[in-house]
This record gives structure tokens, sequence and C-alpha cells, in this order.
């Protein structure tokens, strides 16, 4: 299995553009979640699916955050309008569903995103 | 609500040092815990977990026991080398319902030299 993939791995956009992340989580996972990681925050919980149903977007920080999972084998976040204070690493995981104890997730690589 | 408290880093040992990240949680029922692991300029990996009570996870000579009588779940590792370089995080999954999620610490930066 590849694992969890996203793209890109590095976006470097202006302050206002959309931003569209990707993520292709592992097949048979039926959960996935977003997460937001920078170094004065550390690593924040945006938003969590389960069988392509949002469960939880408590975490996303304002409307010009969406995400979408319109199936099982694809996930997006989106930003706009982008601002400077979005540059972080966006990281994807999957896990299996939770039978008596738990699998823990699999990351992605990330996505490094920079808004100037 | 859950939640995992990580000793402040950064740390910084020598090669061959024994390593030890303090991790204590709060959490109700019966968490899973885990330690992942994140390379520089990469995602985080599981390094080990344990499911229950007494538990020891275990992984590339890291060791972990889940003791529930102190909720804690220290990383502990006899001997480390400059490629066990990276951020450490402790995390606990929430026993609730048929979903889960995982609740993380801080991180713990670690620094091996030669």
């Amino acid at each position: 299995d590849a694992g969890v993939i996203q793209s890109p791995r590095h976006e470097v956009t202006e302050m206002g553009q959309e931003v569209t992340l990707r993520c292709k989580p592992i097949s048979g996972h039926n959960s996935l979640f977003w997460y937001r990681q920078t170094m004065m925050r550390g690593l924040e919980l945006l938003i969590y699916f389960n069988n392509n149903v949002p469960i939880d977007d408590s975490g996303m920080p304002e409307d010009r955050f969406s995400a979408k999972m319109p199936n099982a084998s694809f996930s997006t976040l989106k930003i706009q309008p982008s601002e400077p204070r979005d540059s972080a690493v966006y990281f994807c995981a999957s896990s299996l569903p939770r039978t008596g104890g738990g699998y823990g997730y699999t990351f992605g690589s990330g996505t490094r995103l920079t808004v100037v | 609500g859950n939640s995992v408290t990580q000793m402040e880093g950064p740390v910084t040992l020598s090669e061959e040092a024994f390593l030890t990240i303090n991790c204590t949680y709060t959490a109700t029922g019966y968490p899973s815990l885990f330690w992942y692991v994140q390379y520089p300029g990469e995602g985080l990996q599981l390094l080990l977990k344990a499911t229950k009570a007494d538990d020891k996870g275990s992984n590339k000579g890291f060791e972990a026991t889940y003791r529930k009588e102190t909720t804690s779940f220290h990383l502990e590792k006899g001997s480390v080398q400059v490629s066990d370089s990276a951020v450490y995080f402790c995390a606990l999954s929430d026993t609730g319902g048929s979903n889960y999620k995982l609740t993380f610490g801080k991180g713990t930066l670690l620094t091996v030299n030669p």
C-alpha cells in the first residue's frame, strides 16, 4: 500500500487566493482526519470524517476553511480566501474503525502551505 | 475531557545515553495509548502502542508501559542513537462510540549528539 497520499507537498500562494489540499487515504480505512501543525500551536485537529461523513468540525478555525469527502478514497481541505496566518503544515491521516483498542492513525507526509 | 501532558522539551542527549520522555494522561474509561515519532520534514509515524493496563508497547528499542494507577505512559530507550533525533508525541484514544479520535500531547523534541 502506498500509504496516505497528500498533494501538493508544498504550496506557496498569495493572500486572498483559494487553496485546495488533497488527500487519498489508505484503502479500507474508513476514518479520515485533517490536522494543522505550527510551531506556536502544535498539532491541531481540524475535522474528521467517518464513512465519508463529517463527525466533528469544531477545530475548523473559521468559515474560510471547508473540507469535503465525496467518496472513500478522496478528501479535500479548502481555504478561501487564504491569509498569511494560515501558513502551516497540513496533515491528513486515516485509520481503521476502532475495534477493541484502536489501531492508531497513518499520517501522510503533509502539505507545507505558505501564504505570502 | 481527555488530555495528554508531555514533558517540555527540548531534550538533548549524547549518543548511547538513556532516554525517558514522561507522559501522563487524563481520560474517562480505558483509553489506548500511543507514541508517535516525527522525523524532520515528515509526517507522524506510529512508534508503539498499548491497549490495556500493564501492557508494554515496544519497537526499535523503545518501550512504554501503560500504568493505570499513575495514568502514565513514559517512553524509554536504553541507548539512543543520532538517528533517533525527532519529535515524539504521546497520544490517547477516545473510547466513545464506534468512532474514535486521538488526543495528542504537544510533542517533545529530542536531539541526540554524536
